[in-house]
């Protein structure tokens, strides 16, 4: 399977520890973008990399959250002093520049901070 | 700024019947569309898009949507369900080639398709 690997799956953490969530995109595919989905709602957008550079990032991403993509292949995003406000589903997507407008989700990795 | 409201937080249905999965939003701009589906413990998948072109896009699992520009909707329909269409349905809109692509979802329509 080729599709966008997330990991891990799930993550269980104290408040004020920090976390790191991993997403290999397609391969090729020079486009990945972060959403984070709560319960009942549905994704937010989060930021976007395009080939190893961010050129977007929401209000949503405070101070806390940082977002790497070195190389242009796989994408960390690594939150700080985590708050229970951060529980939720964090999705990555990935595209082809030649048809961006189809974006093939990952699992999602689940986070529930205690 | 893009919004998307999706009128049915809960849709029950008896597999078999029809269903409609009413999607609207707002845009000052041309917009292009999606539908997505998320079962459970899963990521998202692409039922359906509406870039140009005819206003009717027929999808995946039978699935399709009209555009409707004057109205501002993009409804969800199926003629026949089945069981295994129990799901969480999101529209969604892009910000398209002025930006970046990023999709703005609508809060989600959980279908539940009972025997």
């Amino acid at each position: 399977d080729t599709g966008v690997s997330q990991n891990p799956r799930h993550k269980i953490t104290k408040r004020g520890q920090n976390v790191t969530f991993r997403c290999d995109p397609i391969s090729e595919h020079n486009r990945l973008y972060w959403y984070r989905q709560t319960l009942g709602q549905g994704p937010e957008f989060l930021t976007y990399f395009q080939n190893e550079a961010q050129l977007e990032k929401s209000r949503l991403l405070s101070d806390r959250f940082s977002a790497e993509r070195p190389k242009g292949s796989f994408s960390t995003l690594e939150i700080q002093r985590t708050e229970q406000g951060d529980s939720a589903m964090y999705l990555c997507a990935s595209s082809w520049d030649r048809n961006s407008y189809e974006q093939y989700f990952g699992p999602g990795t689940r986070l529930t901070v205690t | 700024a893009q919004s998307v409201t999706q009128l049915d937080s809960q849709v029950p249905v008896f597999e078999e019947a029809p269903v409609e999965l009413r999607c609207n939003y707002s845009s000052s701009v041309s917009v292009y569309l999606f539908w997505y589906v998320q079962y459970p413990n899963q990521g998202l998948q692409l039922l359906l898009k509406y870039l140009s072109g005819s206003t009717l896009v027929k999808g995946i699992n039978g699935f399709e949507a009209e555009f409707n520009k004057s109205q501002t909707s993009f409804h969800l329909r199926k003629p026949s369900v089945h069981i295994s269409d129990t799901a969480e349905y999101f529209c969604a809109v892009s910000d398209g080639p002025r930006g970046y692509n990023k999709l703005i979802f609508g809060a989600g329509t959980r279908l539940a398709v009972h025997p």
